[in-house]
């Protein structure tokens, strides 16, 4: 079974450039499209990424997704940290029968 | 402005049923399926199933598949999830999101805010 694994948390200070890896096993990550979205306490999920690198509007140009094919793993690019971009970060797929898969979710901490 | 408003926290009792909903608004509701995904503490997420609202064409996840109903009301914009014979590993939040189509493919763009389940006796 594909499945995604993250980091269980990261941490950085504020202006410096955070990267949230979400690593395939089981399976190509390049498969089938990654979105990131973010987890705030007391708040509504908010996508960040789409599509591997797609941003949706009204999300800051700080935020951008790749993917690589020879680590088999996608990535979340946070610039210019800020204390707002605290949270918990989770990577999502899909595997070989169509099921959402998520990955375990990174915790960020803003120094 | 797209928002999906979900009913608020419920408290069961292990064995109950129970029915939460998702209210989609700012665009037209039938165009979009709408997915569940639960996250209970120390499990992370786990999707639930799907559902068109078009037409109430559903799809269960594997795990949740004869434990939960998902439906809809297009006529309110509505979509529900219903939780049978809970259990006390069923406390979770509860969310409902709109997928981008194509469906498989492309992920959730707008989420609910969440509906907190708790079972105890």
């Amino acid at each position: 079974n594909f499945m995604l694994t993250q980091p269980h948390s990261v941490s950085e200070f504020p202006g410096k450039t955070v990267i949230i890896s979400c690593t395939g096993s089981g399976g190509s990550i390049a498969s089938n499209y990654v979105q990131w979205y973010q987890w705030r306490p007391g708040s509504a999920p908010t996508t960040m990424i789409f599509d591997n690198n797609q941003r949706p509007s009204g999300v800051p140009d700080r935020f951008s997704g790749s993917i690589d094919s020879s680590s088999n793993s996608a990535s979340l690019i946070i610039s210019g940290l800020k204390t707002e971009d605290e949270a918990d970060y989770y990577c999502q797929s899909y595997d070989d029968s169509n099921h959402m898969i998520f990955g375990g979710g990174t915790k960020l901490t803003v120094l | 402005e797209v928002q999906l408003v979900q009913s608020g926290a419920e408290v069961r009792k292990p064995g109950e049923s129970l029915k939460i909903s998702c209210k989609g608004s700012g665009y037209t509701f039938s165009n979009f399926w709408i997915a569940w995904v639960r996250q209970v503490p120390g499990k992370g997420l786990e999707w639930m199933g799907i559902i068109d609202p078009s037409d109430s064409d559903t799809r269960y996840s594997p795990s949740f598949r004869g434990q939960v109903s998902i439906s809809v009301d297009k006529s309110i914009n509505t979509a529900f999830l219903q939780l049978r014979s809970l259990k006390s590993s069923d406390t979770g939040i509860y969310y409902c999101s709109r997928l981008r189509p194509p469906i498989w493919a492309s992920g959730s763009d707008y989420w609910g805010q969440g509906t907190l389940v708790t079972v105890a006796s």
